[in-house]
């Protein structure tokens, strides 16, 4: 059974403090890794697609890198405007897209 | 969210009553989904559209079924709505290949059943 761990659950950082976000799976076949941003009383946003272990994208202040069996978000120099839910999804060969549960960031000016 | 609107955005049901819940897109994209999001536990997905009249299931269909009359609208209905079924209902569509991540998802339903 695919499985995805986010990690830490929540997060709280001052604003201009870098850091990481952790998305674990284990799966059988890895098609594709995806990073969602959630703001309060909205739908997942897309940020990333990542397909293979050493691959790296990146969008203003996040990055997302990969290896096999886990995955980043990599945040430097948050803003407030950063604080959302960051969810993270795996697809893996011949099931359906799993996601974590979600880490809760919190950037405080 | 450019291109999908749910409604109702908020409902509350009673125990047992049916209750149809809306996602209509302007993308003509081919696939559509519905998700449910609850505390403990990730997005999960109940049942998806491959095209107008098909679709299938998805891992927590009991208790629902949909319907796709037309490109743009995909309905999800609780047959008899049960307190287990409060939840926030998340509809999203793809232009990609079945079970590509869906591109865009709505700004969700919030579904109290009492």
């Amino acid at each position: 059974e695919d499985q995805v761990t986010q990690s830490p659950e929540a997060l709280r950082l001052q604003e201009g403090e870098s850091s990481s976000l952790n998305c674990s799976y284990t799966v059988s076949g890895l098609r594709g890794l995806f990073w969602y941003r959630q703001d309060p009383g909205k739908g997942p946003e897309f940020l990333f697609t990542l397909y293979s272990a050493g691959e790296e994208k990146e969008k203003e202040r996040l990055k997302a890198t990969i290896t096999k069996k886990e995955s980043f978000l990599h945040i430097t120099a948050p803003k407030p405007e950063d604080s959302a839910t960051y969810l993270c999804a795996v697809l893996a060969s011949g099931s359906r897209l799993t996601f974590g549960e979600g880490t809760q960031l919190t950037v405080n000016p | 969210d450019a291109g999908i609107t749910q409604s109702p955005r908020h409902k509350v049901t009673e125990t047992g009553t049916p209750v149809t819940l809306r996602c209509h897109q302007t993308e003509n994209h081919r696939y559509m989904y519905w998700y449910r999001q609850d505390p403990g536990h990730g997005l999960r997905l109940i049942h998806y559209s491959y095209g107008v009249k098909d679709t299938d299931k998805g891992e927590v269909s009991d208790g629902y079924s949909v319907s796709r009359s037309k490109t743009e609208d995909f309905l999800l209905t609780l047959e008899s709505a049960t307190s287990s079924q409060t939840s926030v209902y998340f509809c999203a569509i793809s232009s990609g290949v079945w079970q590509a991540k869906p591109n865009t998802f709505g700004s969700g339903t919030r579904l109290t059943v009492v």
